[in-house]
């Protein structure tokens, strides 16, 4: 069965970086892309962006642009999202999801803390 | 880029009411379009897609319509289980956006 299984949760200080993974099973990996979506405390999904696991292309959402990237390591079958220069508007549970879109599986989200 | 816009953006029903969901596109999408349900502390889960084909093993009393810029969600008999934020999303394009969220609960 398909499975998205995510990294552990996190706590950083302001101006740090995270790197969120997102380990994939049950399917060729190399088939499909990955998205990376957020949610802040109370507050509404946000689509962050894409990653095709075939060839690497990315497309990220203009608000991110400059401070996420997002990469693949087809070997293990692993994503990552990395996103820099952190913000105390950045905390948010990061979910990410098997692309293309419609999302029919997510992984189970990482907390992302900013604070001092 | 397109935005998509949900309303209401909350609504409170009684078990067995008919509830109506709207989103609209500030472009055409034709039927790009897909719902989700997010129960409180889970995550989301994909209901319908193509705008009105419901995702196996959702509960046929979900439906959705619409083409180009305006769509429903329609519940049909509300049930205590559907208590749960709605979201639509697009997916016409390389950049999948995310209406703002209905939060439904029971009267």
């Amino acid at each position: 069965q398909v499975q998205l299984v995510q990294s552990g949760a996190e706590v950083k200080k302001p101006g740090a970086s995270v790197k969120v993974s997102c380990k994939a099973s049950g399917y060729t990996f190399t088939s499909y892309g990955i998205s990376w979506v957020r949610q802040a405390p109370g507050q509404g999904l946000e689509w962050m962006g894409w990653i095709s696991a075939y060839n690497g292309n990315t497309n990220y959402a203009q608000k991110l642009q400059g401070r996420v990237t997002m990469t693949t390591d087809t070997s293990t079958s692993t994503a990552y999202m990395e996103l820099r220069s952190l913000r105390s508007d950045d905390t948010a549970v990061y979910y990410c999801a098997r692309v293309p879109a419609p999302y029919d599986y997510w992984g189970q989200g990482t907390l992302v803390t900013v604070s001092s | 880029d397109i935005q998509m816009t949900q309303s209401p953006s909350s609504l409170s029903a009684s078990v067995g009411d008919r509830v109506t969901i709207t989103c609209r596109a500030s472009q055409g999408i034709s039927n790009y379009l897909a719902w989700y349900q997010q129960k409180p502390g889970k995550v989301p889960k994909l209901l319908i897609y193509a705008a009105s084909t419901l995702q196996s093993g959702v509960p046929s009393r979900f439906s959705g319509s619409g083409s180009g810029t305006d769509f429903t969600l329609t519940i049909s008999s509300l049930q205590p289980e559907d208590v749960a934020t709605y979201y639509c999303q697009k997916y016409n394009s390389a950049s999948l956006t995310f209406g703002g969220g209905t939060k439904v609960e029971i009267k």
